[in-house]
């Protein structure tokens, strides 16, 4: 069955402590993995679409990274305002047509 | 701004009820995808269409249908509504058959039943 897996479910950071958020995935077809910002109440904005292993996308503080089974997150040095859920997604051809699978998301909560 | 609106913001319904919730596309893009997330999850895809067809679905019931129309624009459309129902449901648009194809998502309506 085709599962997204992120950990870890919280993360709390101070200002500038780097960190990285963990996405597995299995699934078959993978035709690429994306990663989401989600604000409160709002819908996901997207950030990275990464395809095959050893790729890297990079986009001011964050680095998103991708091997056969997991792809991280890198944040460096963060600040208030990166303060959201992060959702990483795998999409996967099923039955002829390209489906997006999102794991639960990384609650991220940057302090001064 | 991703150029894809829903409406309305929010709807407060009554079990047993009907809900319509609308979506207009971002410009240039024939593919609609719509979600529902509930609290603290990720979204889960309920059906994309394609062309004014559906051509994919997710693990959700028959009371949950769409309709997508000429200029783009589509619907969510749910019967019988229950307690479990209650979410943020999103939609999102983009170019089919675009290999590693991007989707951008709208606002999403908060849909609450009592």
């Amino acid at each position: 069955e085709d599962q997204v897996t992120q950990s870890p479910e919280a993360l709390r950071l101070q200002e500038g402590e780097s960190s990285s958020l963990n996405c597995s995935y299995t699934v078959s077809g993978l035709r690429g993995l994306f990663w989401y910002r989600q604000d409160p109440g709002k819908g996901p904005e997207f950030l990275f679409t990464l395809y095959s292993a050893g790729e890297e996308k990079e986009k001011e503080r964050l680095k998103a990274t991708l091997t056969k089974k997991e792809s991280f997150l890198h944040i460096t040095a963060p600040k208030p305002e990166d303060s959201a859920t992060y959702l990483c997604a795998v999409q996967a051809l099923s039955g002829g047509y390209n489906k997006l699978i999102f794991g639960a998301g990384t609650r991220l909560a940057v302090h001064p | 701004e991703t150029g894809v609106t829903q409406s309305p913001t929010h709807l407060i319904k009554t079990r047993g009820q009907q809900v319509t919730l609308r979506c207009s596309s971002q410009s240039g893009h024939n593919t609609v995808s719509w979600y529902q997330q509930a609290l603290g999850q990720g979204p889960q895809f309920i059906f994309q269409y394609y062309r004014e067809e559906e051509n994919g679905r997710g693990n959700f019931p028959p009371r949950f249908s769409g309709l997508q129309f000429p200029n783009y624009s589509s619907e969510l459309n749910v019967n019988a509504l229950e307690l479990d129902d209650s979410a943020l449901y999103l939609c999102a648009s983009s170019t089919f058959g675009q290999v590693g194809y991007e989707q951008y998502f709208g606002p999403g309506t908060r849909l609450t039943v009592t």
